[in-house]
């Protein structure tokens, strides 16, 4: 199955600041996934990329797959301290890799 | 809620144990998954089951063994059980056999081994 690596592994902010988290795959992606999981909660899914070069937004988050659909990235604008969590990205397959996540912790 | 469901969902037992954490999947979806996550660390795929049939087997070690029921409920059982075993387990399902198909994630059991 194929692997993906996420960085970085710990992030901490100001409230208010802006967060970036990467995906990258040494091998072409069908498809990724993200999912945040919060402190003592399970991973929820967040969205899907599919197309290259992919662009999805959902309120402050942003979410891009690379044109040649080996990285992706999550950007959060603005964060806010119910944003405080684990974001996971996960790579196709019926043994779905996921990376081993950003934790994002937010400073008041 | 994300329709699947773990029990039990804290379990305190010793060293050299057996233990069976029991998983069901949402309404509808055919493929069960199996995680760990040990603390503050990422998700280690364990296994995967579609429809009854194992489909998928990851870093799982020989002394843990799954199966998925007629019902398509699944357990998982872990056996001699040592302390590194101390984890998170989750269980996740989709509607199909993997690939795009999005995960719902149970609660967790947190196994605690003394």
């Amino acid at each position: 199955g194929q692997q993906v690596m996420q960085i970085p592994q710990y992030q901490h902010v100001q409230e208010g600041e802006d967060f970036t988290t990467y995906c990258n795959s040494s091998t072409t992606l069908s498809n990724i996934q993200w999912y945040k999981q919060r402190p003592g909660g399970h991973p929820v899914f967040l969205i899907q990329l599919v197309k290259s070069g992919e662009v999805k937004k959902q309120k402050r988050l942003t979410f891009q797959f690379g044109e040649a659909k080996k990285n992706s990235s999550l950007h959060i604008t603005a964060t806010q301290t119910t944003d405080v969590g684990t974001y996971f990205c996960a790579g196709p397959g019926n043994d779905m890799r996921f990376g081993a996540g950003t934790r994002l912790t937010v400073k008041p | 809620d994300s329709g699947v469901t773990q029990t039990p969902k804290h379990l305190i037992t010793a060293t050299g144990q057996r233990v069976t954490l029991r998983c069901s999947p949402r309404s509808g979806d055919l493929s069960v998954y199996w995680y760990q996550q040990s603390l503050d660390q990422g998700l280690q795929f364990l296994i995967q089951y579609y429809n009854g049939e194992e489909r998928a087997k990851g870093n799982i070690l020989e002394r843990f063994s799954a199966q998925q029921f007629p019902d398509l409920h699944s357990e998982l059982n872990l056996s001699s059980l040592e302390l590194g075993d101390s984890a998170l387990y989750f269980c996740a399902s989709s509607e199909g056999t993997g690939g795009a198909d999005t995960q719902y994630f149970g609660p967790g059991t947190r196994l605690t081994v003394l």
